[in-house]
């Protein structure tokens, strides 16, 4: 079993569409998580970390519940400028990032 | 906008030179990466380094190595290059607290002819 495991893509939506992505990560010792966003060919960048309580930047909102060791982030009235893929990834003490597959969200007028 | 930065961004070299991909950042960041991603593919983590003189395998095994001898410096080389290492190279760095966000430079396109 992987990691970090997520939704397989691609997600095609139209403009002003309410998207979901699912996370599941395997190690229980994990302990901090990211959404990072890659355009095609460029290098991820952070979209947002994820907190215990939840947060929400703009129309983007991340969760994560431990105890099912799920993360999901929810993206609120699509634009173009969303698509992209969209990388789940896991931090533990003592290791490196770990990043998921990433699921490819294309966004259409 | 993050100070990491990747030299050179594309390259083209023939099979069996030796190679060398320039990364450096200016955060202080203790922690540095180097990840191999295909073209539309996940990301593989190669190397990573926890500071000065520290270095790791990731988990996708890799016939090149890496050094870090100043902060700021983690070269990855390639002692005779292949056409299976064409690929694109990432390297990434972050503080030494869990919880802080890594920072990507630009990759290295590499093609080996």
């Amino acid at each position: 079993r992987k990691e970090v495991e997520q939704d397989p893509g691609p997600f095609n939506v139209p403009e002003g569409a309410t998207v979901a992505f699912n996370c599941t990560y395997s190690n229980s010792a994990s302990q901090s998580f990211f959404w990072y966003r890659q355009d095609c060919r460029k290098e991820p960048k952070l979209l947002m970390s994820v907190y215990s309580s939840g947060n929400e930047d703009g129309r983007f909102t991340a969760q994560l519940n431990r105890a099912s060791q799920y993360i999901s982030l929810l993206i609120r009235d699509s634009k173009l400028s969303d698509s992209a893929t969209y990388l789940c990834v896991v931090n533990q003490a003592g290791t490196a990032l770990i990043f998921g597959k990433g699921t490819t969200l294309s966004v259409s007028s | 906008e993050a100070d990491i930065y990747q030299t050179p961004r594309y390259l083209v070299i023939g099979t069996g030179k030796k190679i060398t991909l320039e990364c450096s950042q200016t955060m202080g960041h203790d922690k540095m990466y180097w990840y191999q991603q295909d073209p539309g593919m996940e990301l593989h983590l190669i190397h990573y380094s926890y500071g000065v003189n520290s270095t790791e395998k990731g988990d996708l095994s890799s016939e090149s190595t890496v050094s870090r001898i100043r902060t700021e410096h983690f070269p990855l080389t390639l002692e005779s290059a292949r056409p299976s290492h064409t690929s694109q190279y990432l390297c990434a760095s972050s503080e030494s607290a869990t919880g802080v966000k890594a920072f990507f430079g630009q990759g290295t396109r590499l093609t080996v002819v």
